[in-house]
C-alpha cells in the first residue's frame, strides 16, 4: 500500500500562511490525495482533496507536484482554531474489486502562535 | 441531519468481556468504516462496508466483527476484550464516489480494557 510521510510537527504565527508538506513517492495513478485534520478530542474532519490539479476551497489550497510524488496543504492565514493534527492520506477505492484503502499516517501537529 | 453518531461515548470493560460499539448515519451513505486510534498515533482501519450486506477487513481486523444489515447502521463487536484494544474508536461514512468523497467521522468512543 502506498504510504505518506509528513513532518511530526510545525509551528506558525497567527495570520501567516502555513505550508504543510506530504511525500507520497509510491502513489498510484488512481490514488486521490486527501487531507483531514483532527482537533483535540474530536474526530477527523475533511479539509480538501485532489487527484492531479491544484485545488482550492474555503478552508485551504492543495498544491500537487507534477509527478504527484508530493503535495502541500496551504492554509492562507493561520488562526488559533487551525491548531490541529493534519493528516495526508492516499485514498483508493477500486469499485471493480470492492477494495477500499484509506491509510492514515501519523500526521503533522500544527501549533499556531498568537 | 445528525450526521454520524456513536454510542457509548466511553466504556470500561474487563478482559474477556464482549461488547458492541454502535454507529449510525442519516446521510444515506453507502460506505462506512471503523477506525481505531491509539495514543499519539494516526487512525488505523479495522473494517469497512461498501453497502448493506457487504463488509471487508481493513488493516487491523483481528478481535473485531462487523455486520451491515441496513444502510444506516454499522456496529462493531469486540468478541473478547483485551487490554491491547484500549483505544479511541471512530466510525465514518462517505458516499464512496471517487471524485467527490468526503468522510464524515463520528465523535468517537473511548474504550478502556482492564
Amino acid at each position: 500500500d502506498a504510504k505518506t510521510t509528513q513532518p511530526n510537527s510545525m509551528e506558525s504565527n497567527e495570520e501567516e500562511p502555513v505550508h504543510l508538506p506530504c511525500n507520497h513517492s509510491t502513489i498510484s495513478g488512481t490514488d486521490y490525495i486527501h487531507w483531514y485534520r483532527q482537533l483535540p478530542s474530536q474526530g477527523p474532519e475533511y479539509v480538501i482533496h485532489g487527484l492531479t490539479s491544484n485545488v482550492n476551497n474555503r478552508m485551504a489550497s492543495l498544491a500537487i507536484a507534477e509527478d504527484r510524488k508530493s503535495s502541500t496543504l496551504i492554509l492562507h492565514r493561520a488562526t488559533l482554531r487551525d491548531a490541529a493534527v493534519y493528516y495526508c492520506i492516499l485514498r483508493d477505492v477500486a469499485f471493480w474489486t470492492g477494495t477500499y484503502k484509506y491509510i492514515f499516517g501519523t500526521g503533522t501537529r500544527l501549533k499556531v502562535l498568537a | 441531519n445528525a450526521g454520524v453518531t456513536q454510542t457509548p461515548k466511553f466504556q470500561v470493560l474487563k478482559t474477556g468481556q464482549s461488547m458492541t460499539l454502535q454507529c449510525a448515519q442519516d446521510m444515506n451513505h453507502e460506505y462506512m468504516s471503523w477506525y481505531r486510534q491509539d495514543p499519539g498515533m494516526g487512525l488505523r482501519l479495522i473494517h469497512y462496508s461498501v453497502g448493506a450486506g457487504i463488509t471487508d477487513q481493513g488493516e487491523v481486523p483481528n478481535g473485531y466483527n462487523v455486520s451491515r444489515s441496513t444502510t444506516e447502521d454499522f456496529p462493531l463487536r469486540l468478541l473478547s476484550a483485551a487490554p491491547s484494544q484500549t483505544s479511541v474508536y471512530f466510525c465514518a461514512s462517505s458516499t464512496g464516489l471517487a471524485d467527490q468523497e468526503t468522510q464524515y467521522f463520528g465523535p468517537g468512543t473511548r474504550l478502556l480494557v482492564l
